[in-house]
């Protein structure tokens, strides 16, 4: 079983749809929890980290459900240049090791 | 405002040569990390630096090796490069470990070992 495990997708949605995208983590001490952003050939980019009492960014939510292992992200009113592939990653102890999961795709289309 | 750059962006090799990739980064963090990435596998860490002179090993360490001897610089060596190591490598820096310090990555080297 992978440590960090997300659906792969792709997810295809509508201009101005909801979608939101799971990520499992296996390490109960895990500590820190963050999305990543990746475009195509391009380098990850931080979109936001989670915290334990969700927060959002716009049209982004993201949750924490430490009990269950889970992490979310939200994604309202989904624009064109919302085409990504989305990473969630997990950091353990200081830091040093970062798990990133394999990363879901999300295409936006007109 | 070069932030964290990498060379080469584009490297052929052939199996058995050493091949080494660099990774400069002009904010002075502290921490340097080493990633390759592959279809199907995310991005999965090779090395990494706390600071100067202060290397560990990653999830995927074997065939490579890293030196830190300045803060700005953190070079990845594949010794005797395998077509398995054909991959996408990106350096990441950081100012602090863990907590919520973001890790900045360069725009990554397409390596292609024939």
């Amino acid at each position: 079983r992978k440590e960090v495990e997300q659906d792969p997708g792709p997810f295809n949605v509508p201009e101005g749809a909801t979608v939101a995208f799971n990520c499992t983590y296996s390490n109960s001490a895990s500590q820190s929890f963050f999305w990543y952003r990746q475009d195509c050939r391009k380098e990850p980019k931080l979109l936001m980290s989670v915290y334990s009492s969700g927060n959002e960014d716009g049209r982004f939510t993201a949750q924490l459900n430490r009990a269950s292992q889970y992490i979310s992200l939200l994604i309202r009113d989904s624009k064109l240049s919302d085409s990504a592939t989305y990473l969630c990653v997990v950091t353990n102890t200081g830091g040093f090791k970062t798990i990133f999961g394999a990363g879901t795709r999300l295409f936006v289309k007109a | 405002d070069a932030g964290i750059t990498q060379s080469p962006r584009y490297k052929i090799t052939e199996t058995g040569r050493q091949v080494t990739l660099m990774c400069h980064q002009t904010w002075s963090h502290s921490y340097m990390f080493w990633y390759r990435q592959d279809l199907g596998h995310g991005l999965r860490l090779i090395y990494y630096s706390a600071a100067a002179d202060i290397t560990d090993k990653g999830e995927v360490s074997d065939g490579y090796v890293v030196s830190r001897s300045k803060t700005e610089n953190f070079p990845l060596t594949l010794e005797s490069a395998t077509r398995s190591q054909t991959s996408v490598y990106f350096c990441a820096s950081s100012a602090l470990a863990g907590g919520r310090e973001t890790q900045y990555f360069g725009p990554g080297t397409r390596l292609l070992v024939l």
